[in-house]
C-alpha cells in the first residue's frame, strides 16, 4: 500500500513568488492534515480536512496560505506571495478516522530566498 | 535530505545498550501521547502511543512510560541498533483531539557501532 506522498520534495523560490505543494493521502483516508516546521521551531499544526471540507484551519499563519482539497482526494497548499519566514518543511498526514493514528509523508522542504 | 537547523538535545549510545528519551509536556488536559521517529529525508513515523488512563505501554523493543503527576513521558528502546539513529519526537493531543498534535522539539539519537 502506498503511503502519503508529497510533491515536490524540495522547492527553492524567491521572495514574492508563488509555490504550490501537493499531498496525496493514503487511499481511503478521509482525514488529511498539513503541518510544518519552520527553522528552529517545533512541528506545528496548520489545518485539517475531512474529505473536501476544512474542519480546522486554526493553525494557518495568515491569508497568504491557501489549502484546497477539491474532490476529497489530494490536497494542495499554496503560498502566495512567499516570504522568507515561510521557509521550512511542510508535512502532510492522513488518517482513516479521527481516532486513528496519523501517517506522515516525507515532507516538502521549502526554501524562500 | 531535510535541513533540520534545530539545536536538538542529543543522546549518544553504544549499539546494544538501552536508550531512554525523555519529554515533558505542559497541558494537563492532554489525554493522548505519541512517539514519532524521523529519519533523514523522511516524515515522522509512528512508534508507539499511550492514553492517559495508562502509565506504561510496551511494543517491540520499545516502552513508553507516562507520569501524569509530573507531566513526563519517556521512550525506552531496548538493545539499541544503528537503525534506531534518528530524531525522536513526542507529541500530545492538547485539546482532546487526536489530530491536532503538539510536538516537542525532538531528540537526536545517535547509535555508535
Amino acid at each position: 500500500e502506498a503511503g502519503v506522498t508529497q510533491f515536490p520534495s524540495h522547492s527553492v523560490i524567491e521572495k514574492g513568488q508563488t509555490v504550490t505543494l501537493r499531498c496525496d493521502p493514503i487511499s481511503g483516508h478521509d482525514n488529511l492534515y498539513w503541518y510544518r516546521r519552520v527553522m528552529g521551531k517545533e512541528i506545528k499544526f496548520l489545518l485539517h480536512f475531512v474529505k473536501e471540507s476544512k474542519q480546522d484551519e486554526s493553525g494557518m499563519p495568515n491569508n497568504r496560505f491557501l489549502a484546497e482539497r477539491t474532490g476529497g482526494t489530494y490536497s494542495t497548499l499554496k503560498v502566495q506571495p512567499a516570504e522568507l519566514e515561510d521557509s521550512g518543511v511542510y508535512f502532510c498526514a492522513s488518517s482513516q478516522a479521527l481516532t486513528t493514528r496519523l501517517f506522515f509523508g516525507s515532507g516538502t522542504q521549502l526554501s524562500v530566498l | 535530505g531535510e535541513s533540520v537547523g534545530l539545536h536538538l538535545p542529543t543522546l549518544s549510545v553504544q549499539e546494544g545498550d538501552n536508550s531512554i528519551i525523555n519529554c515533558a509536556y505542559s497541558n494537563s488536559a492532554s489525554d493522548y501521547f505519541i512517539w514519532y521517529k524521523q529519519e533523514s529525508g523522511k516524515g515522522p513515523q509512528f512508534i508507539i502511543d499511550i492514553r492517559s488512563n495508562m502509565d506504561k505501554r510496551q511494543g517491540q523493543r520499545v516502552t513508553v512510560l507516562l507520569n501524569k503527576t509530573v507531566k513526563h513521558l519517556s521512550l525506552q528502546i531496548a538493545a539499541t541498533q544503528p537503525g534506531d539513529s534518528a530524531v525522536y519526537f513526542c507529541a500530545e493531543n492538547s485539546g482532546g483531539s487526536n489530530y491536532k498534535l503538539t510536538f516537542g522539539k525532538g531528540t537526536l539519537l545517535t547509535v555508535n557501532p
